[in-house]
């Protein structure tokens, strides 16, 4: 199993849904999570970052963390054109600091 | 602050040649990151510090290997290059305050083909 599993997509939302985008997890000890999105040719770059069971809301984002089950999804409301991107799911390693990706999922918002 | 920078941004090897991808850092981060990313993938780790003197292997360690001497400085040495390590090649850092915050400050990437 690998350690962070997402679904690679690409997952096309029309403009203005929202877009649901979900990652597990193998490594039970991880307490930190972290979503990254990725534009095409540049690097990636932080957008919410999760430590507790539940919702986090940042503007059009919530992060949702589910430890018992090992899942974290990244809701994006409203969707944008600009918002058309990789999203990367990382964590950080209970036993390390390393941090570890997902494959990211392909996120396409058609007008 | 120029955050983090890599050299070179784009580099050709021939097959079992050598090189060294350089990552700075201007943030008096201790902890640095070497990724890789291969076509439409995500980001595997190569190898990781958590400081000055101290290296530990990632995901993918095979076919590299690293230093870390000074805080600020964190290369990434290809041997022997092959053409499986065509790829390009991200360093980041990230700060810590008693525990690591996770958030990656990431360089723009390397881009490396081996013919």
């Amino acid at each position: 199993q690998k350690e962070v599993e997402q679904n690679s997509g690409p997952l096309s939302v029309p403009e203005g849904a929202i877009a649901s985008l979900n990652c597990t997890y193998s490594d039970r000890g991880s307490q930190s999570f972290f979503w990254y999105r990725q534009y095409s040719g540049k690097s990636p770059e932080l957008i919410m970052s999760i430590y507790s069971n539940g919702d986090k809301e940042d503007g059009r984002f919530t992060a949702q963390l589910n430890k018992a089950s090992q899942y974290v999804s990244l809701l994006i409301r409203d969707s944008q054109p600009s918002d058309s991107a990789t999203y990367l799911c990382a964590l950080l390693y209970s036993s390390a600091s390393k941090i570890i990706f997902g494959s990211g999922t392909r996120l396409s918002i058609r007008p | 602050n120029a955050g983090v920078t890599q050299t070179p941004k784009f580099r050709i090897l021939k097959i079992g040649q050598s090189m060294t991808l350089q990552c700075a850092q201007d943030m008096n981060h201790n902890y640095m990151y070497w990724y890789r990313q291969d076509p439409g993938m995500g980001l595997k780790l190569i190898y990781y510090s958590v400081g000055a003197g101290i290296t530990d292997k990632g995901e993918v360690p095979n076919g590299y290997n690293v230093s870390r001497s000074t805080t600020e400085d964190f290369p990434l040495r290809l041997e022997l290059a092959a053409p499986s390590q065509t790829s390009v090649y991200f360093c980041a850092s990230s700060y810590s305050q008693g525990a690591i915050t996770g958030e990656l400050f990431f360089g723009e990437g390397s881009r490396l083909t081996v013919l």
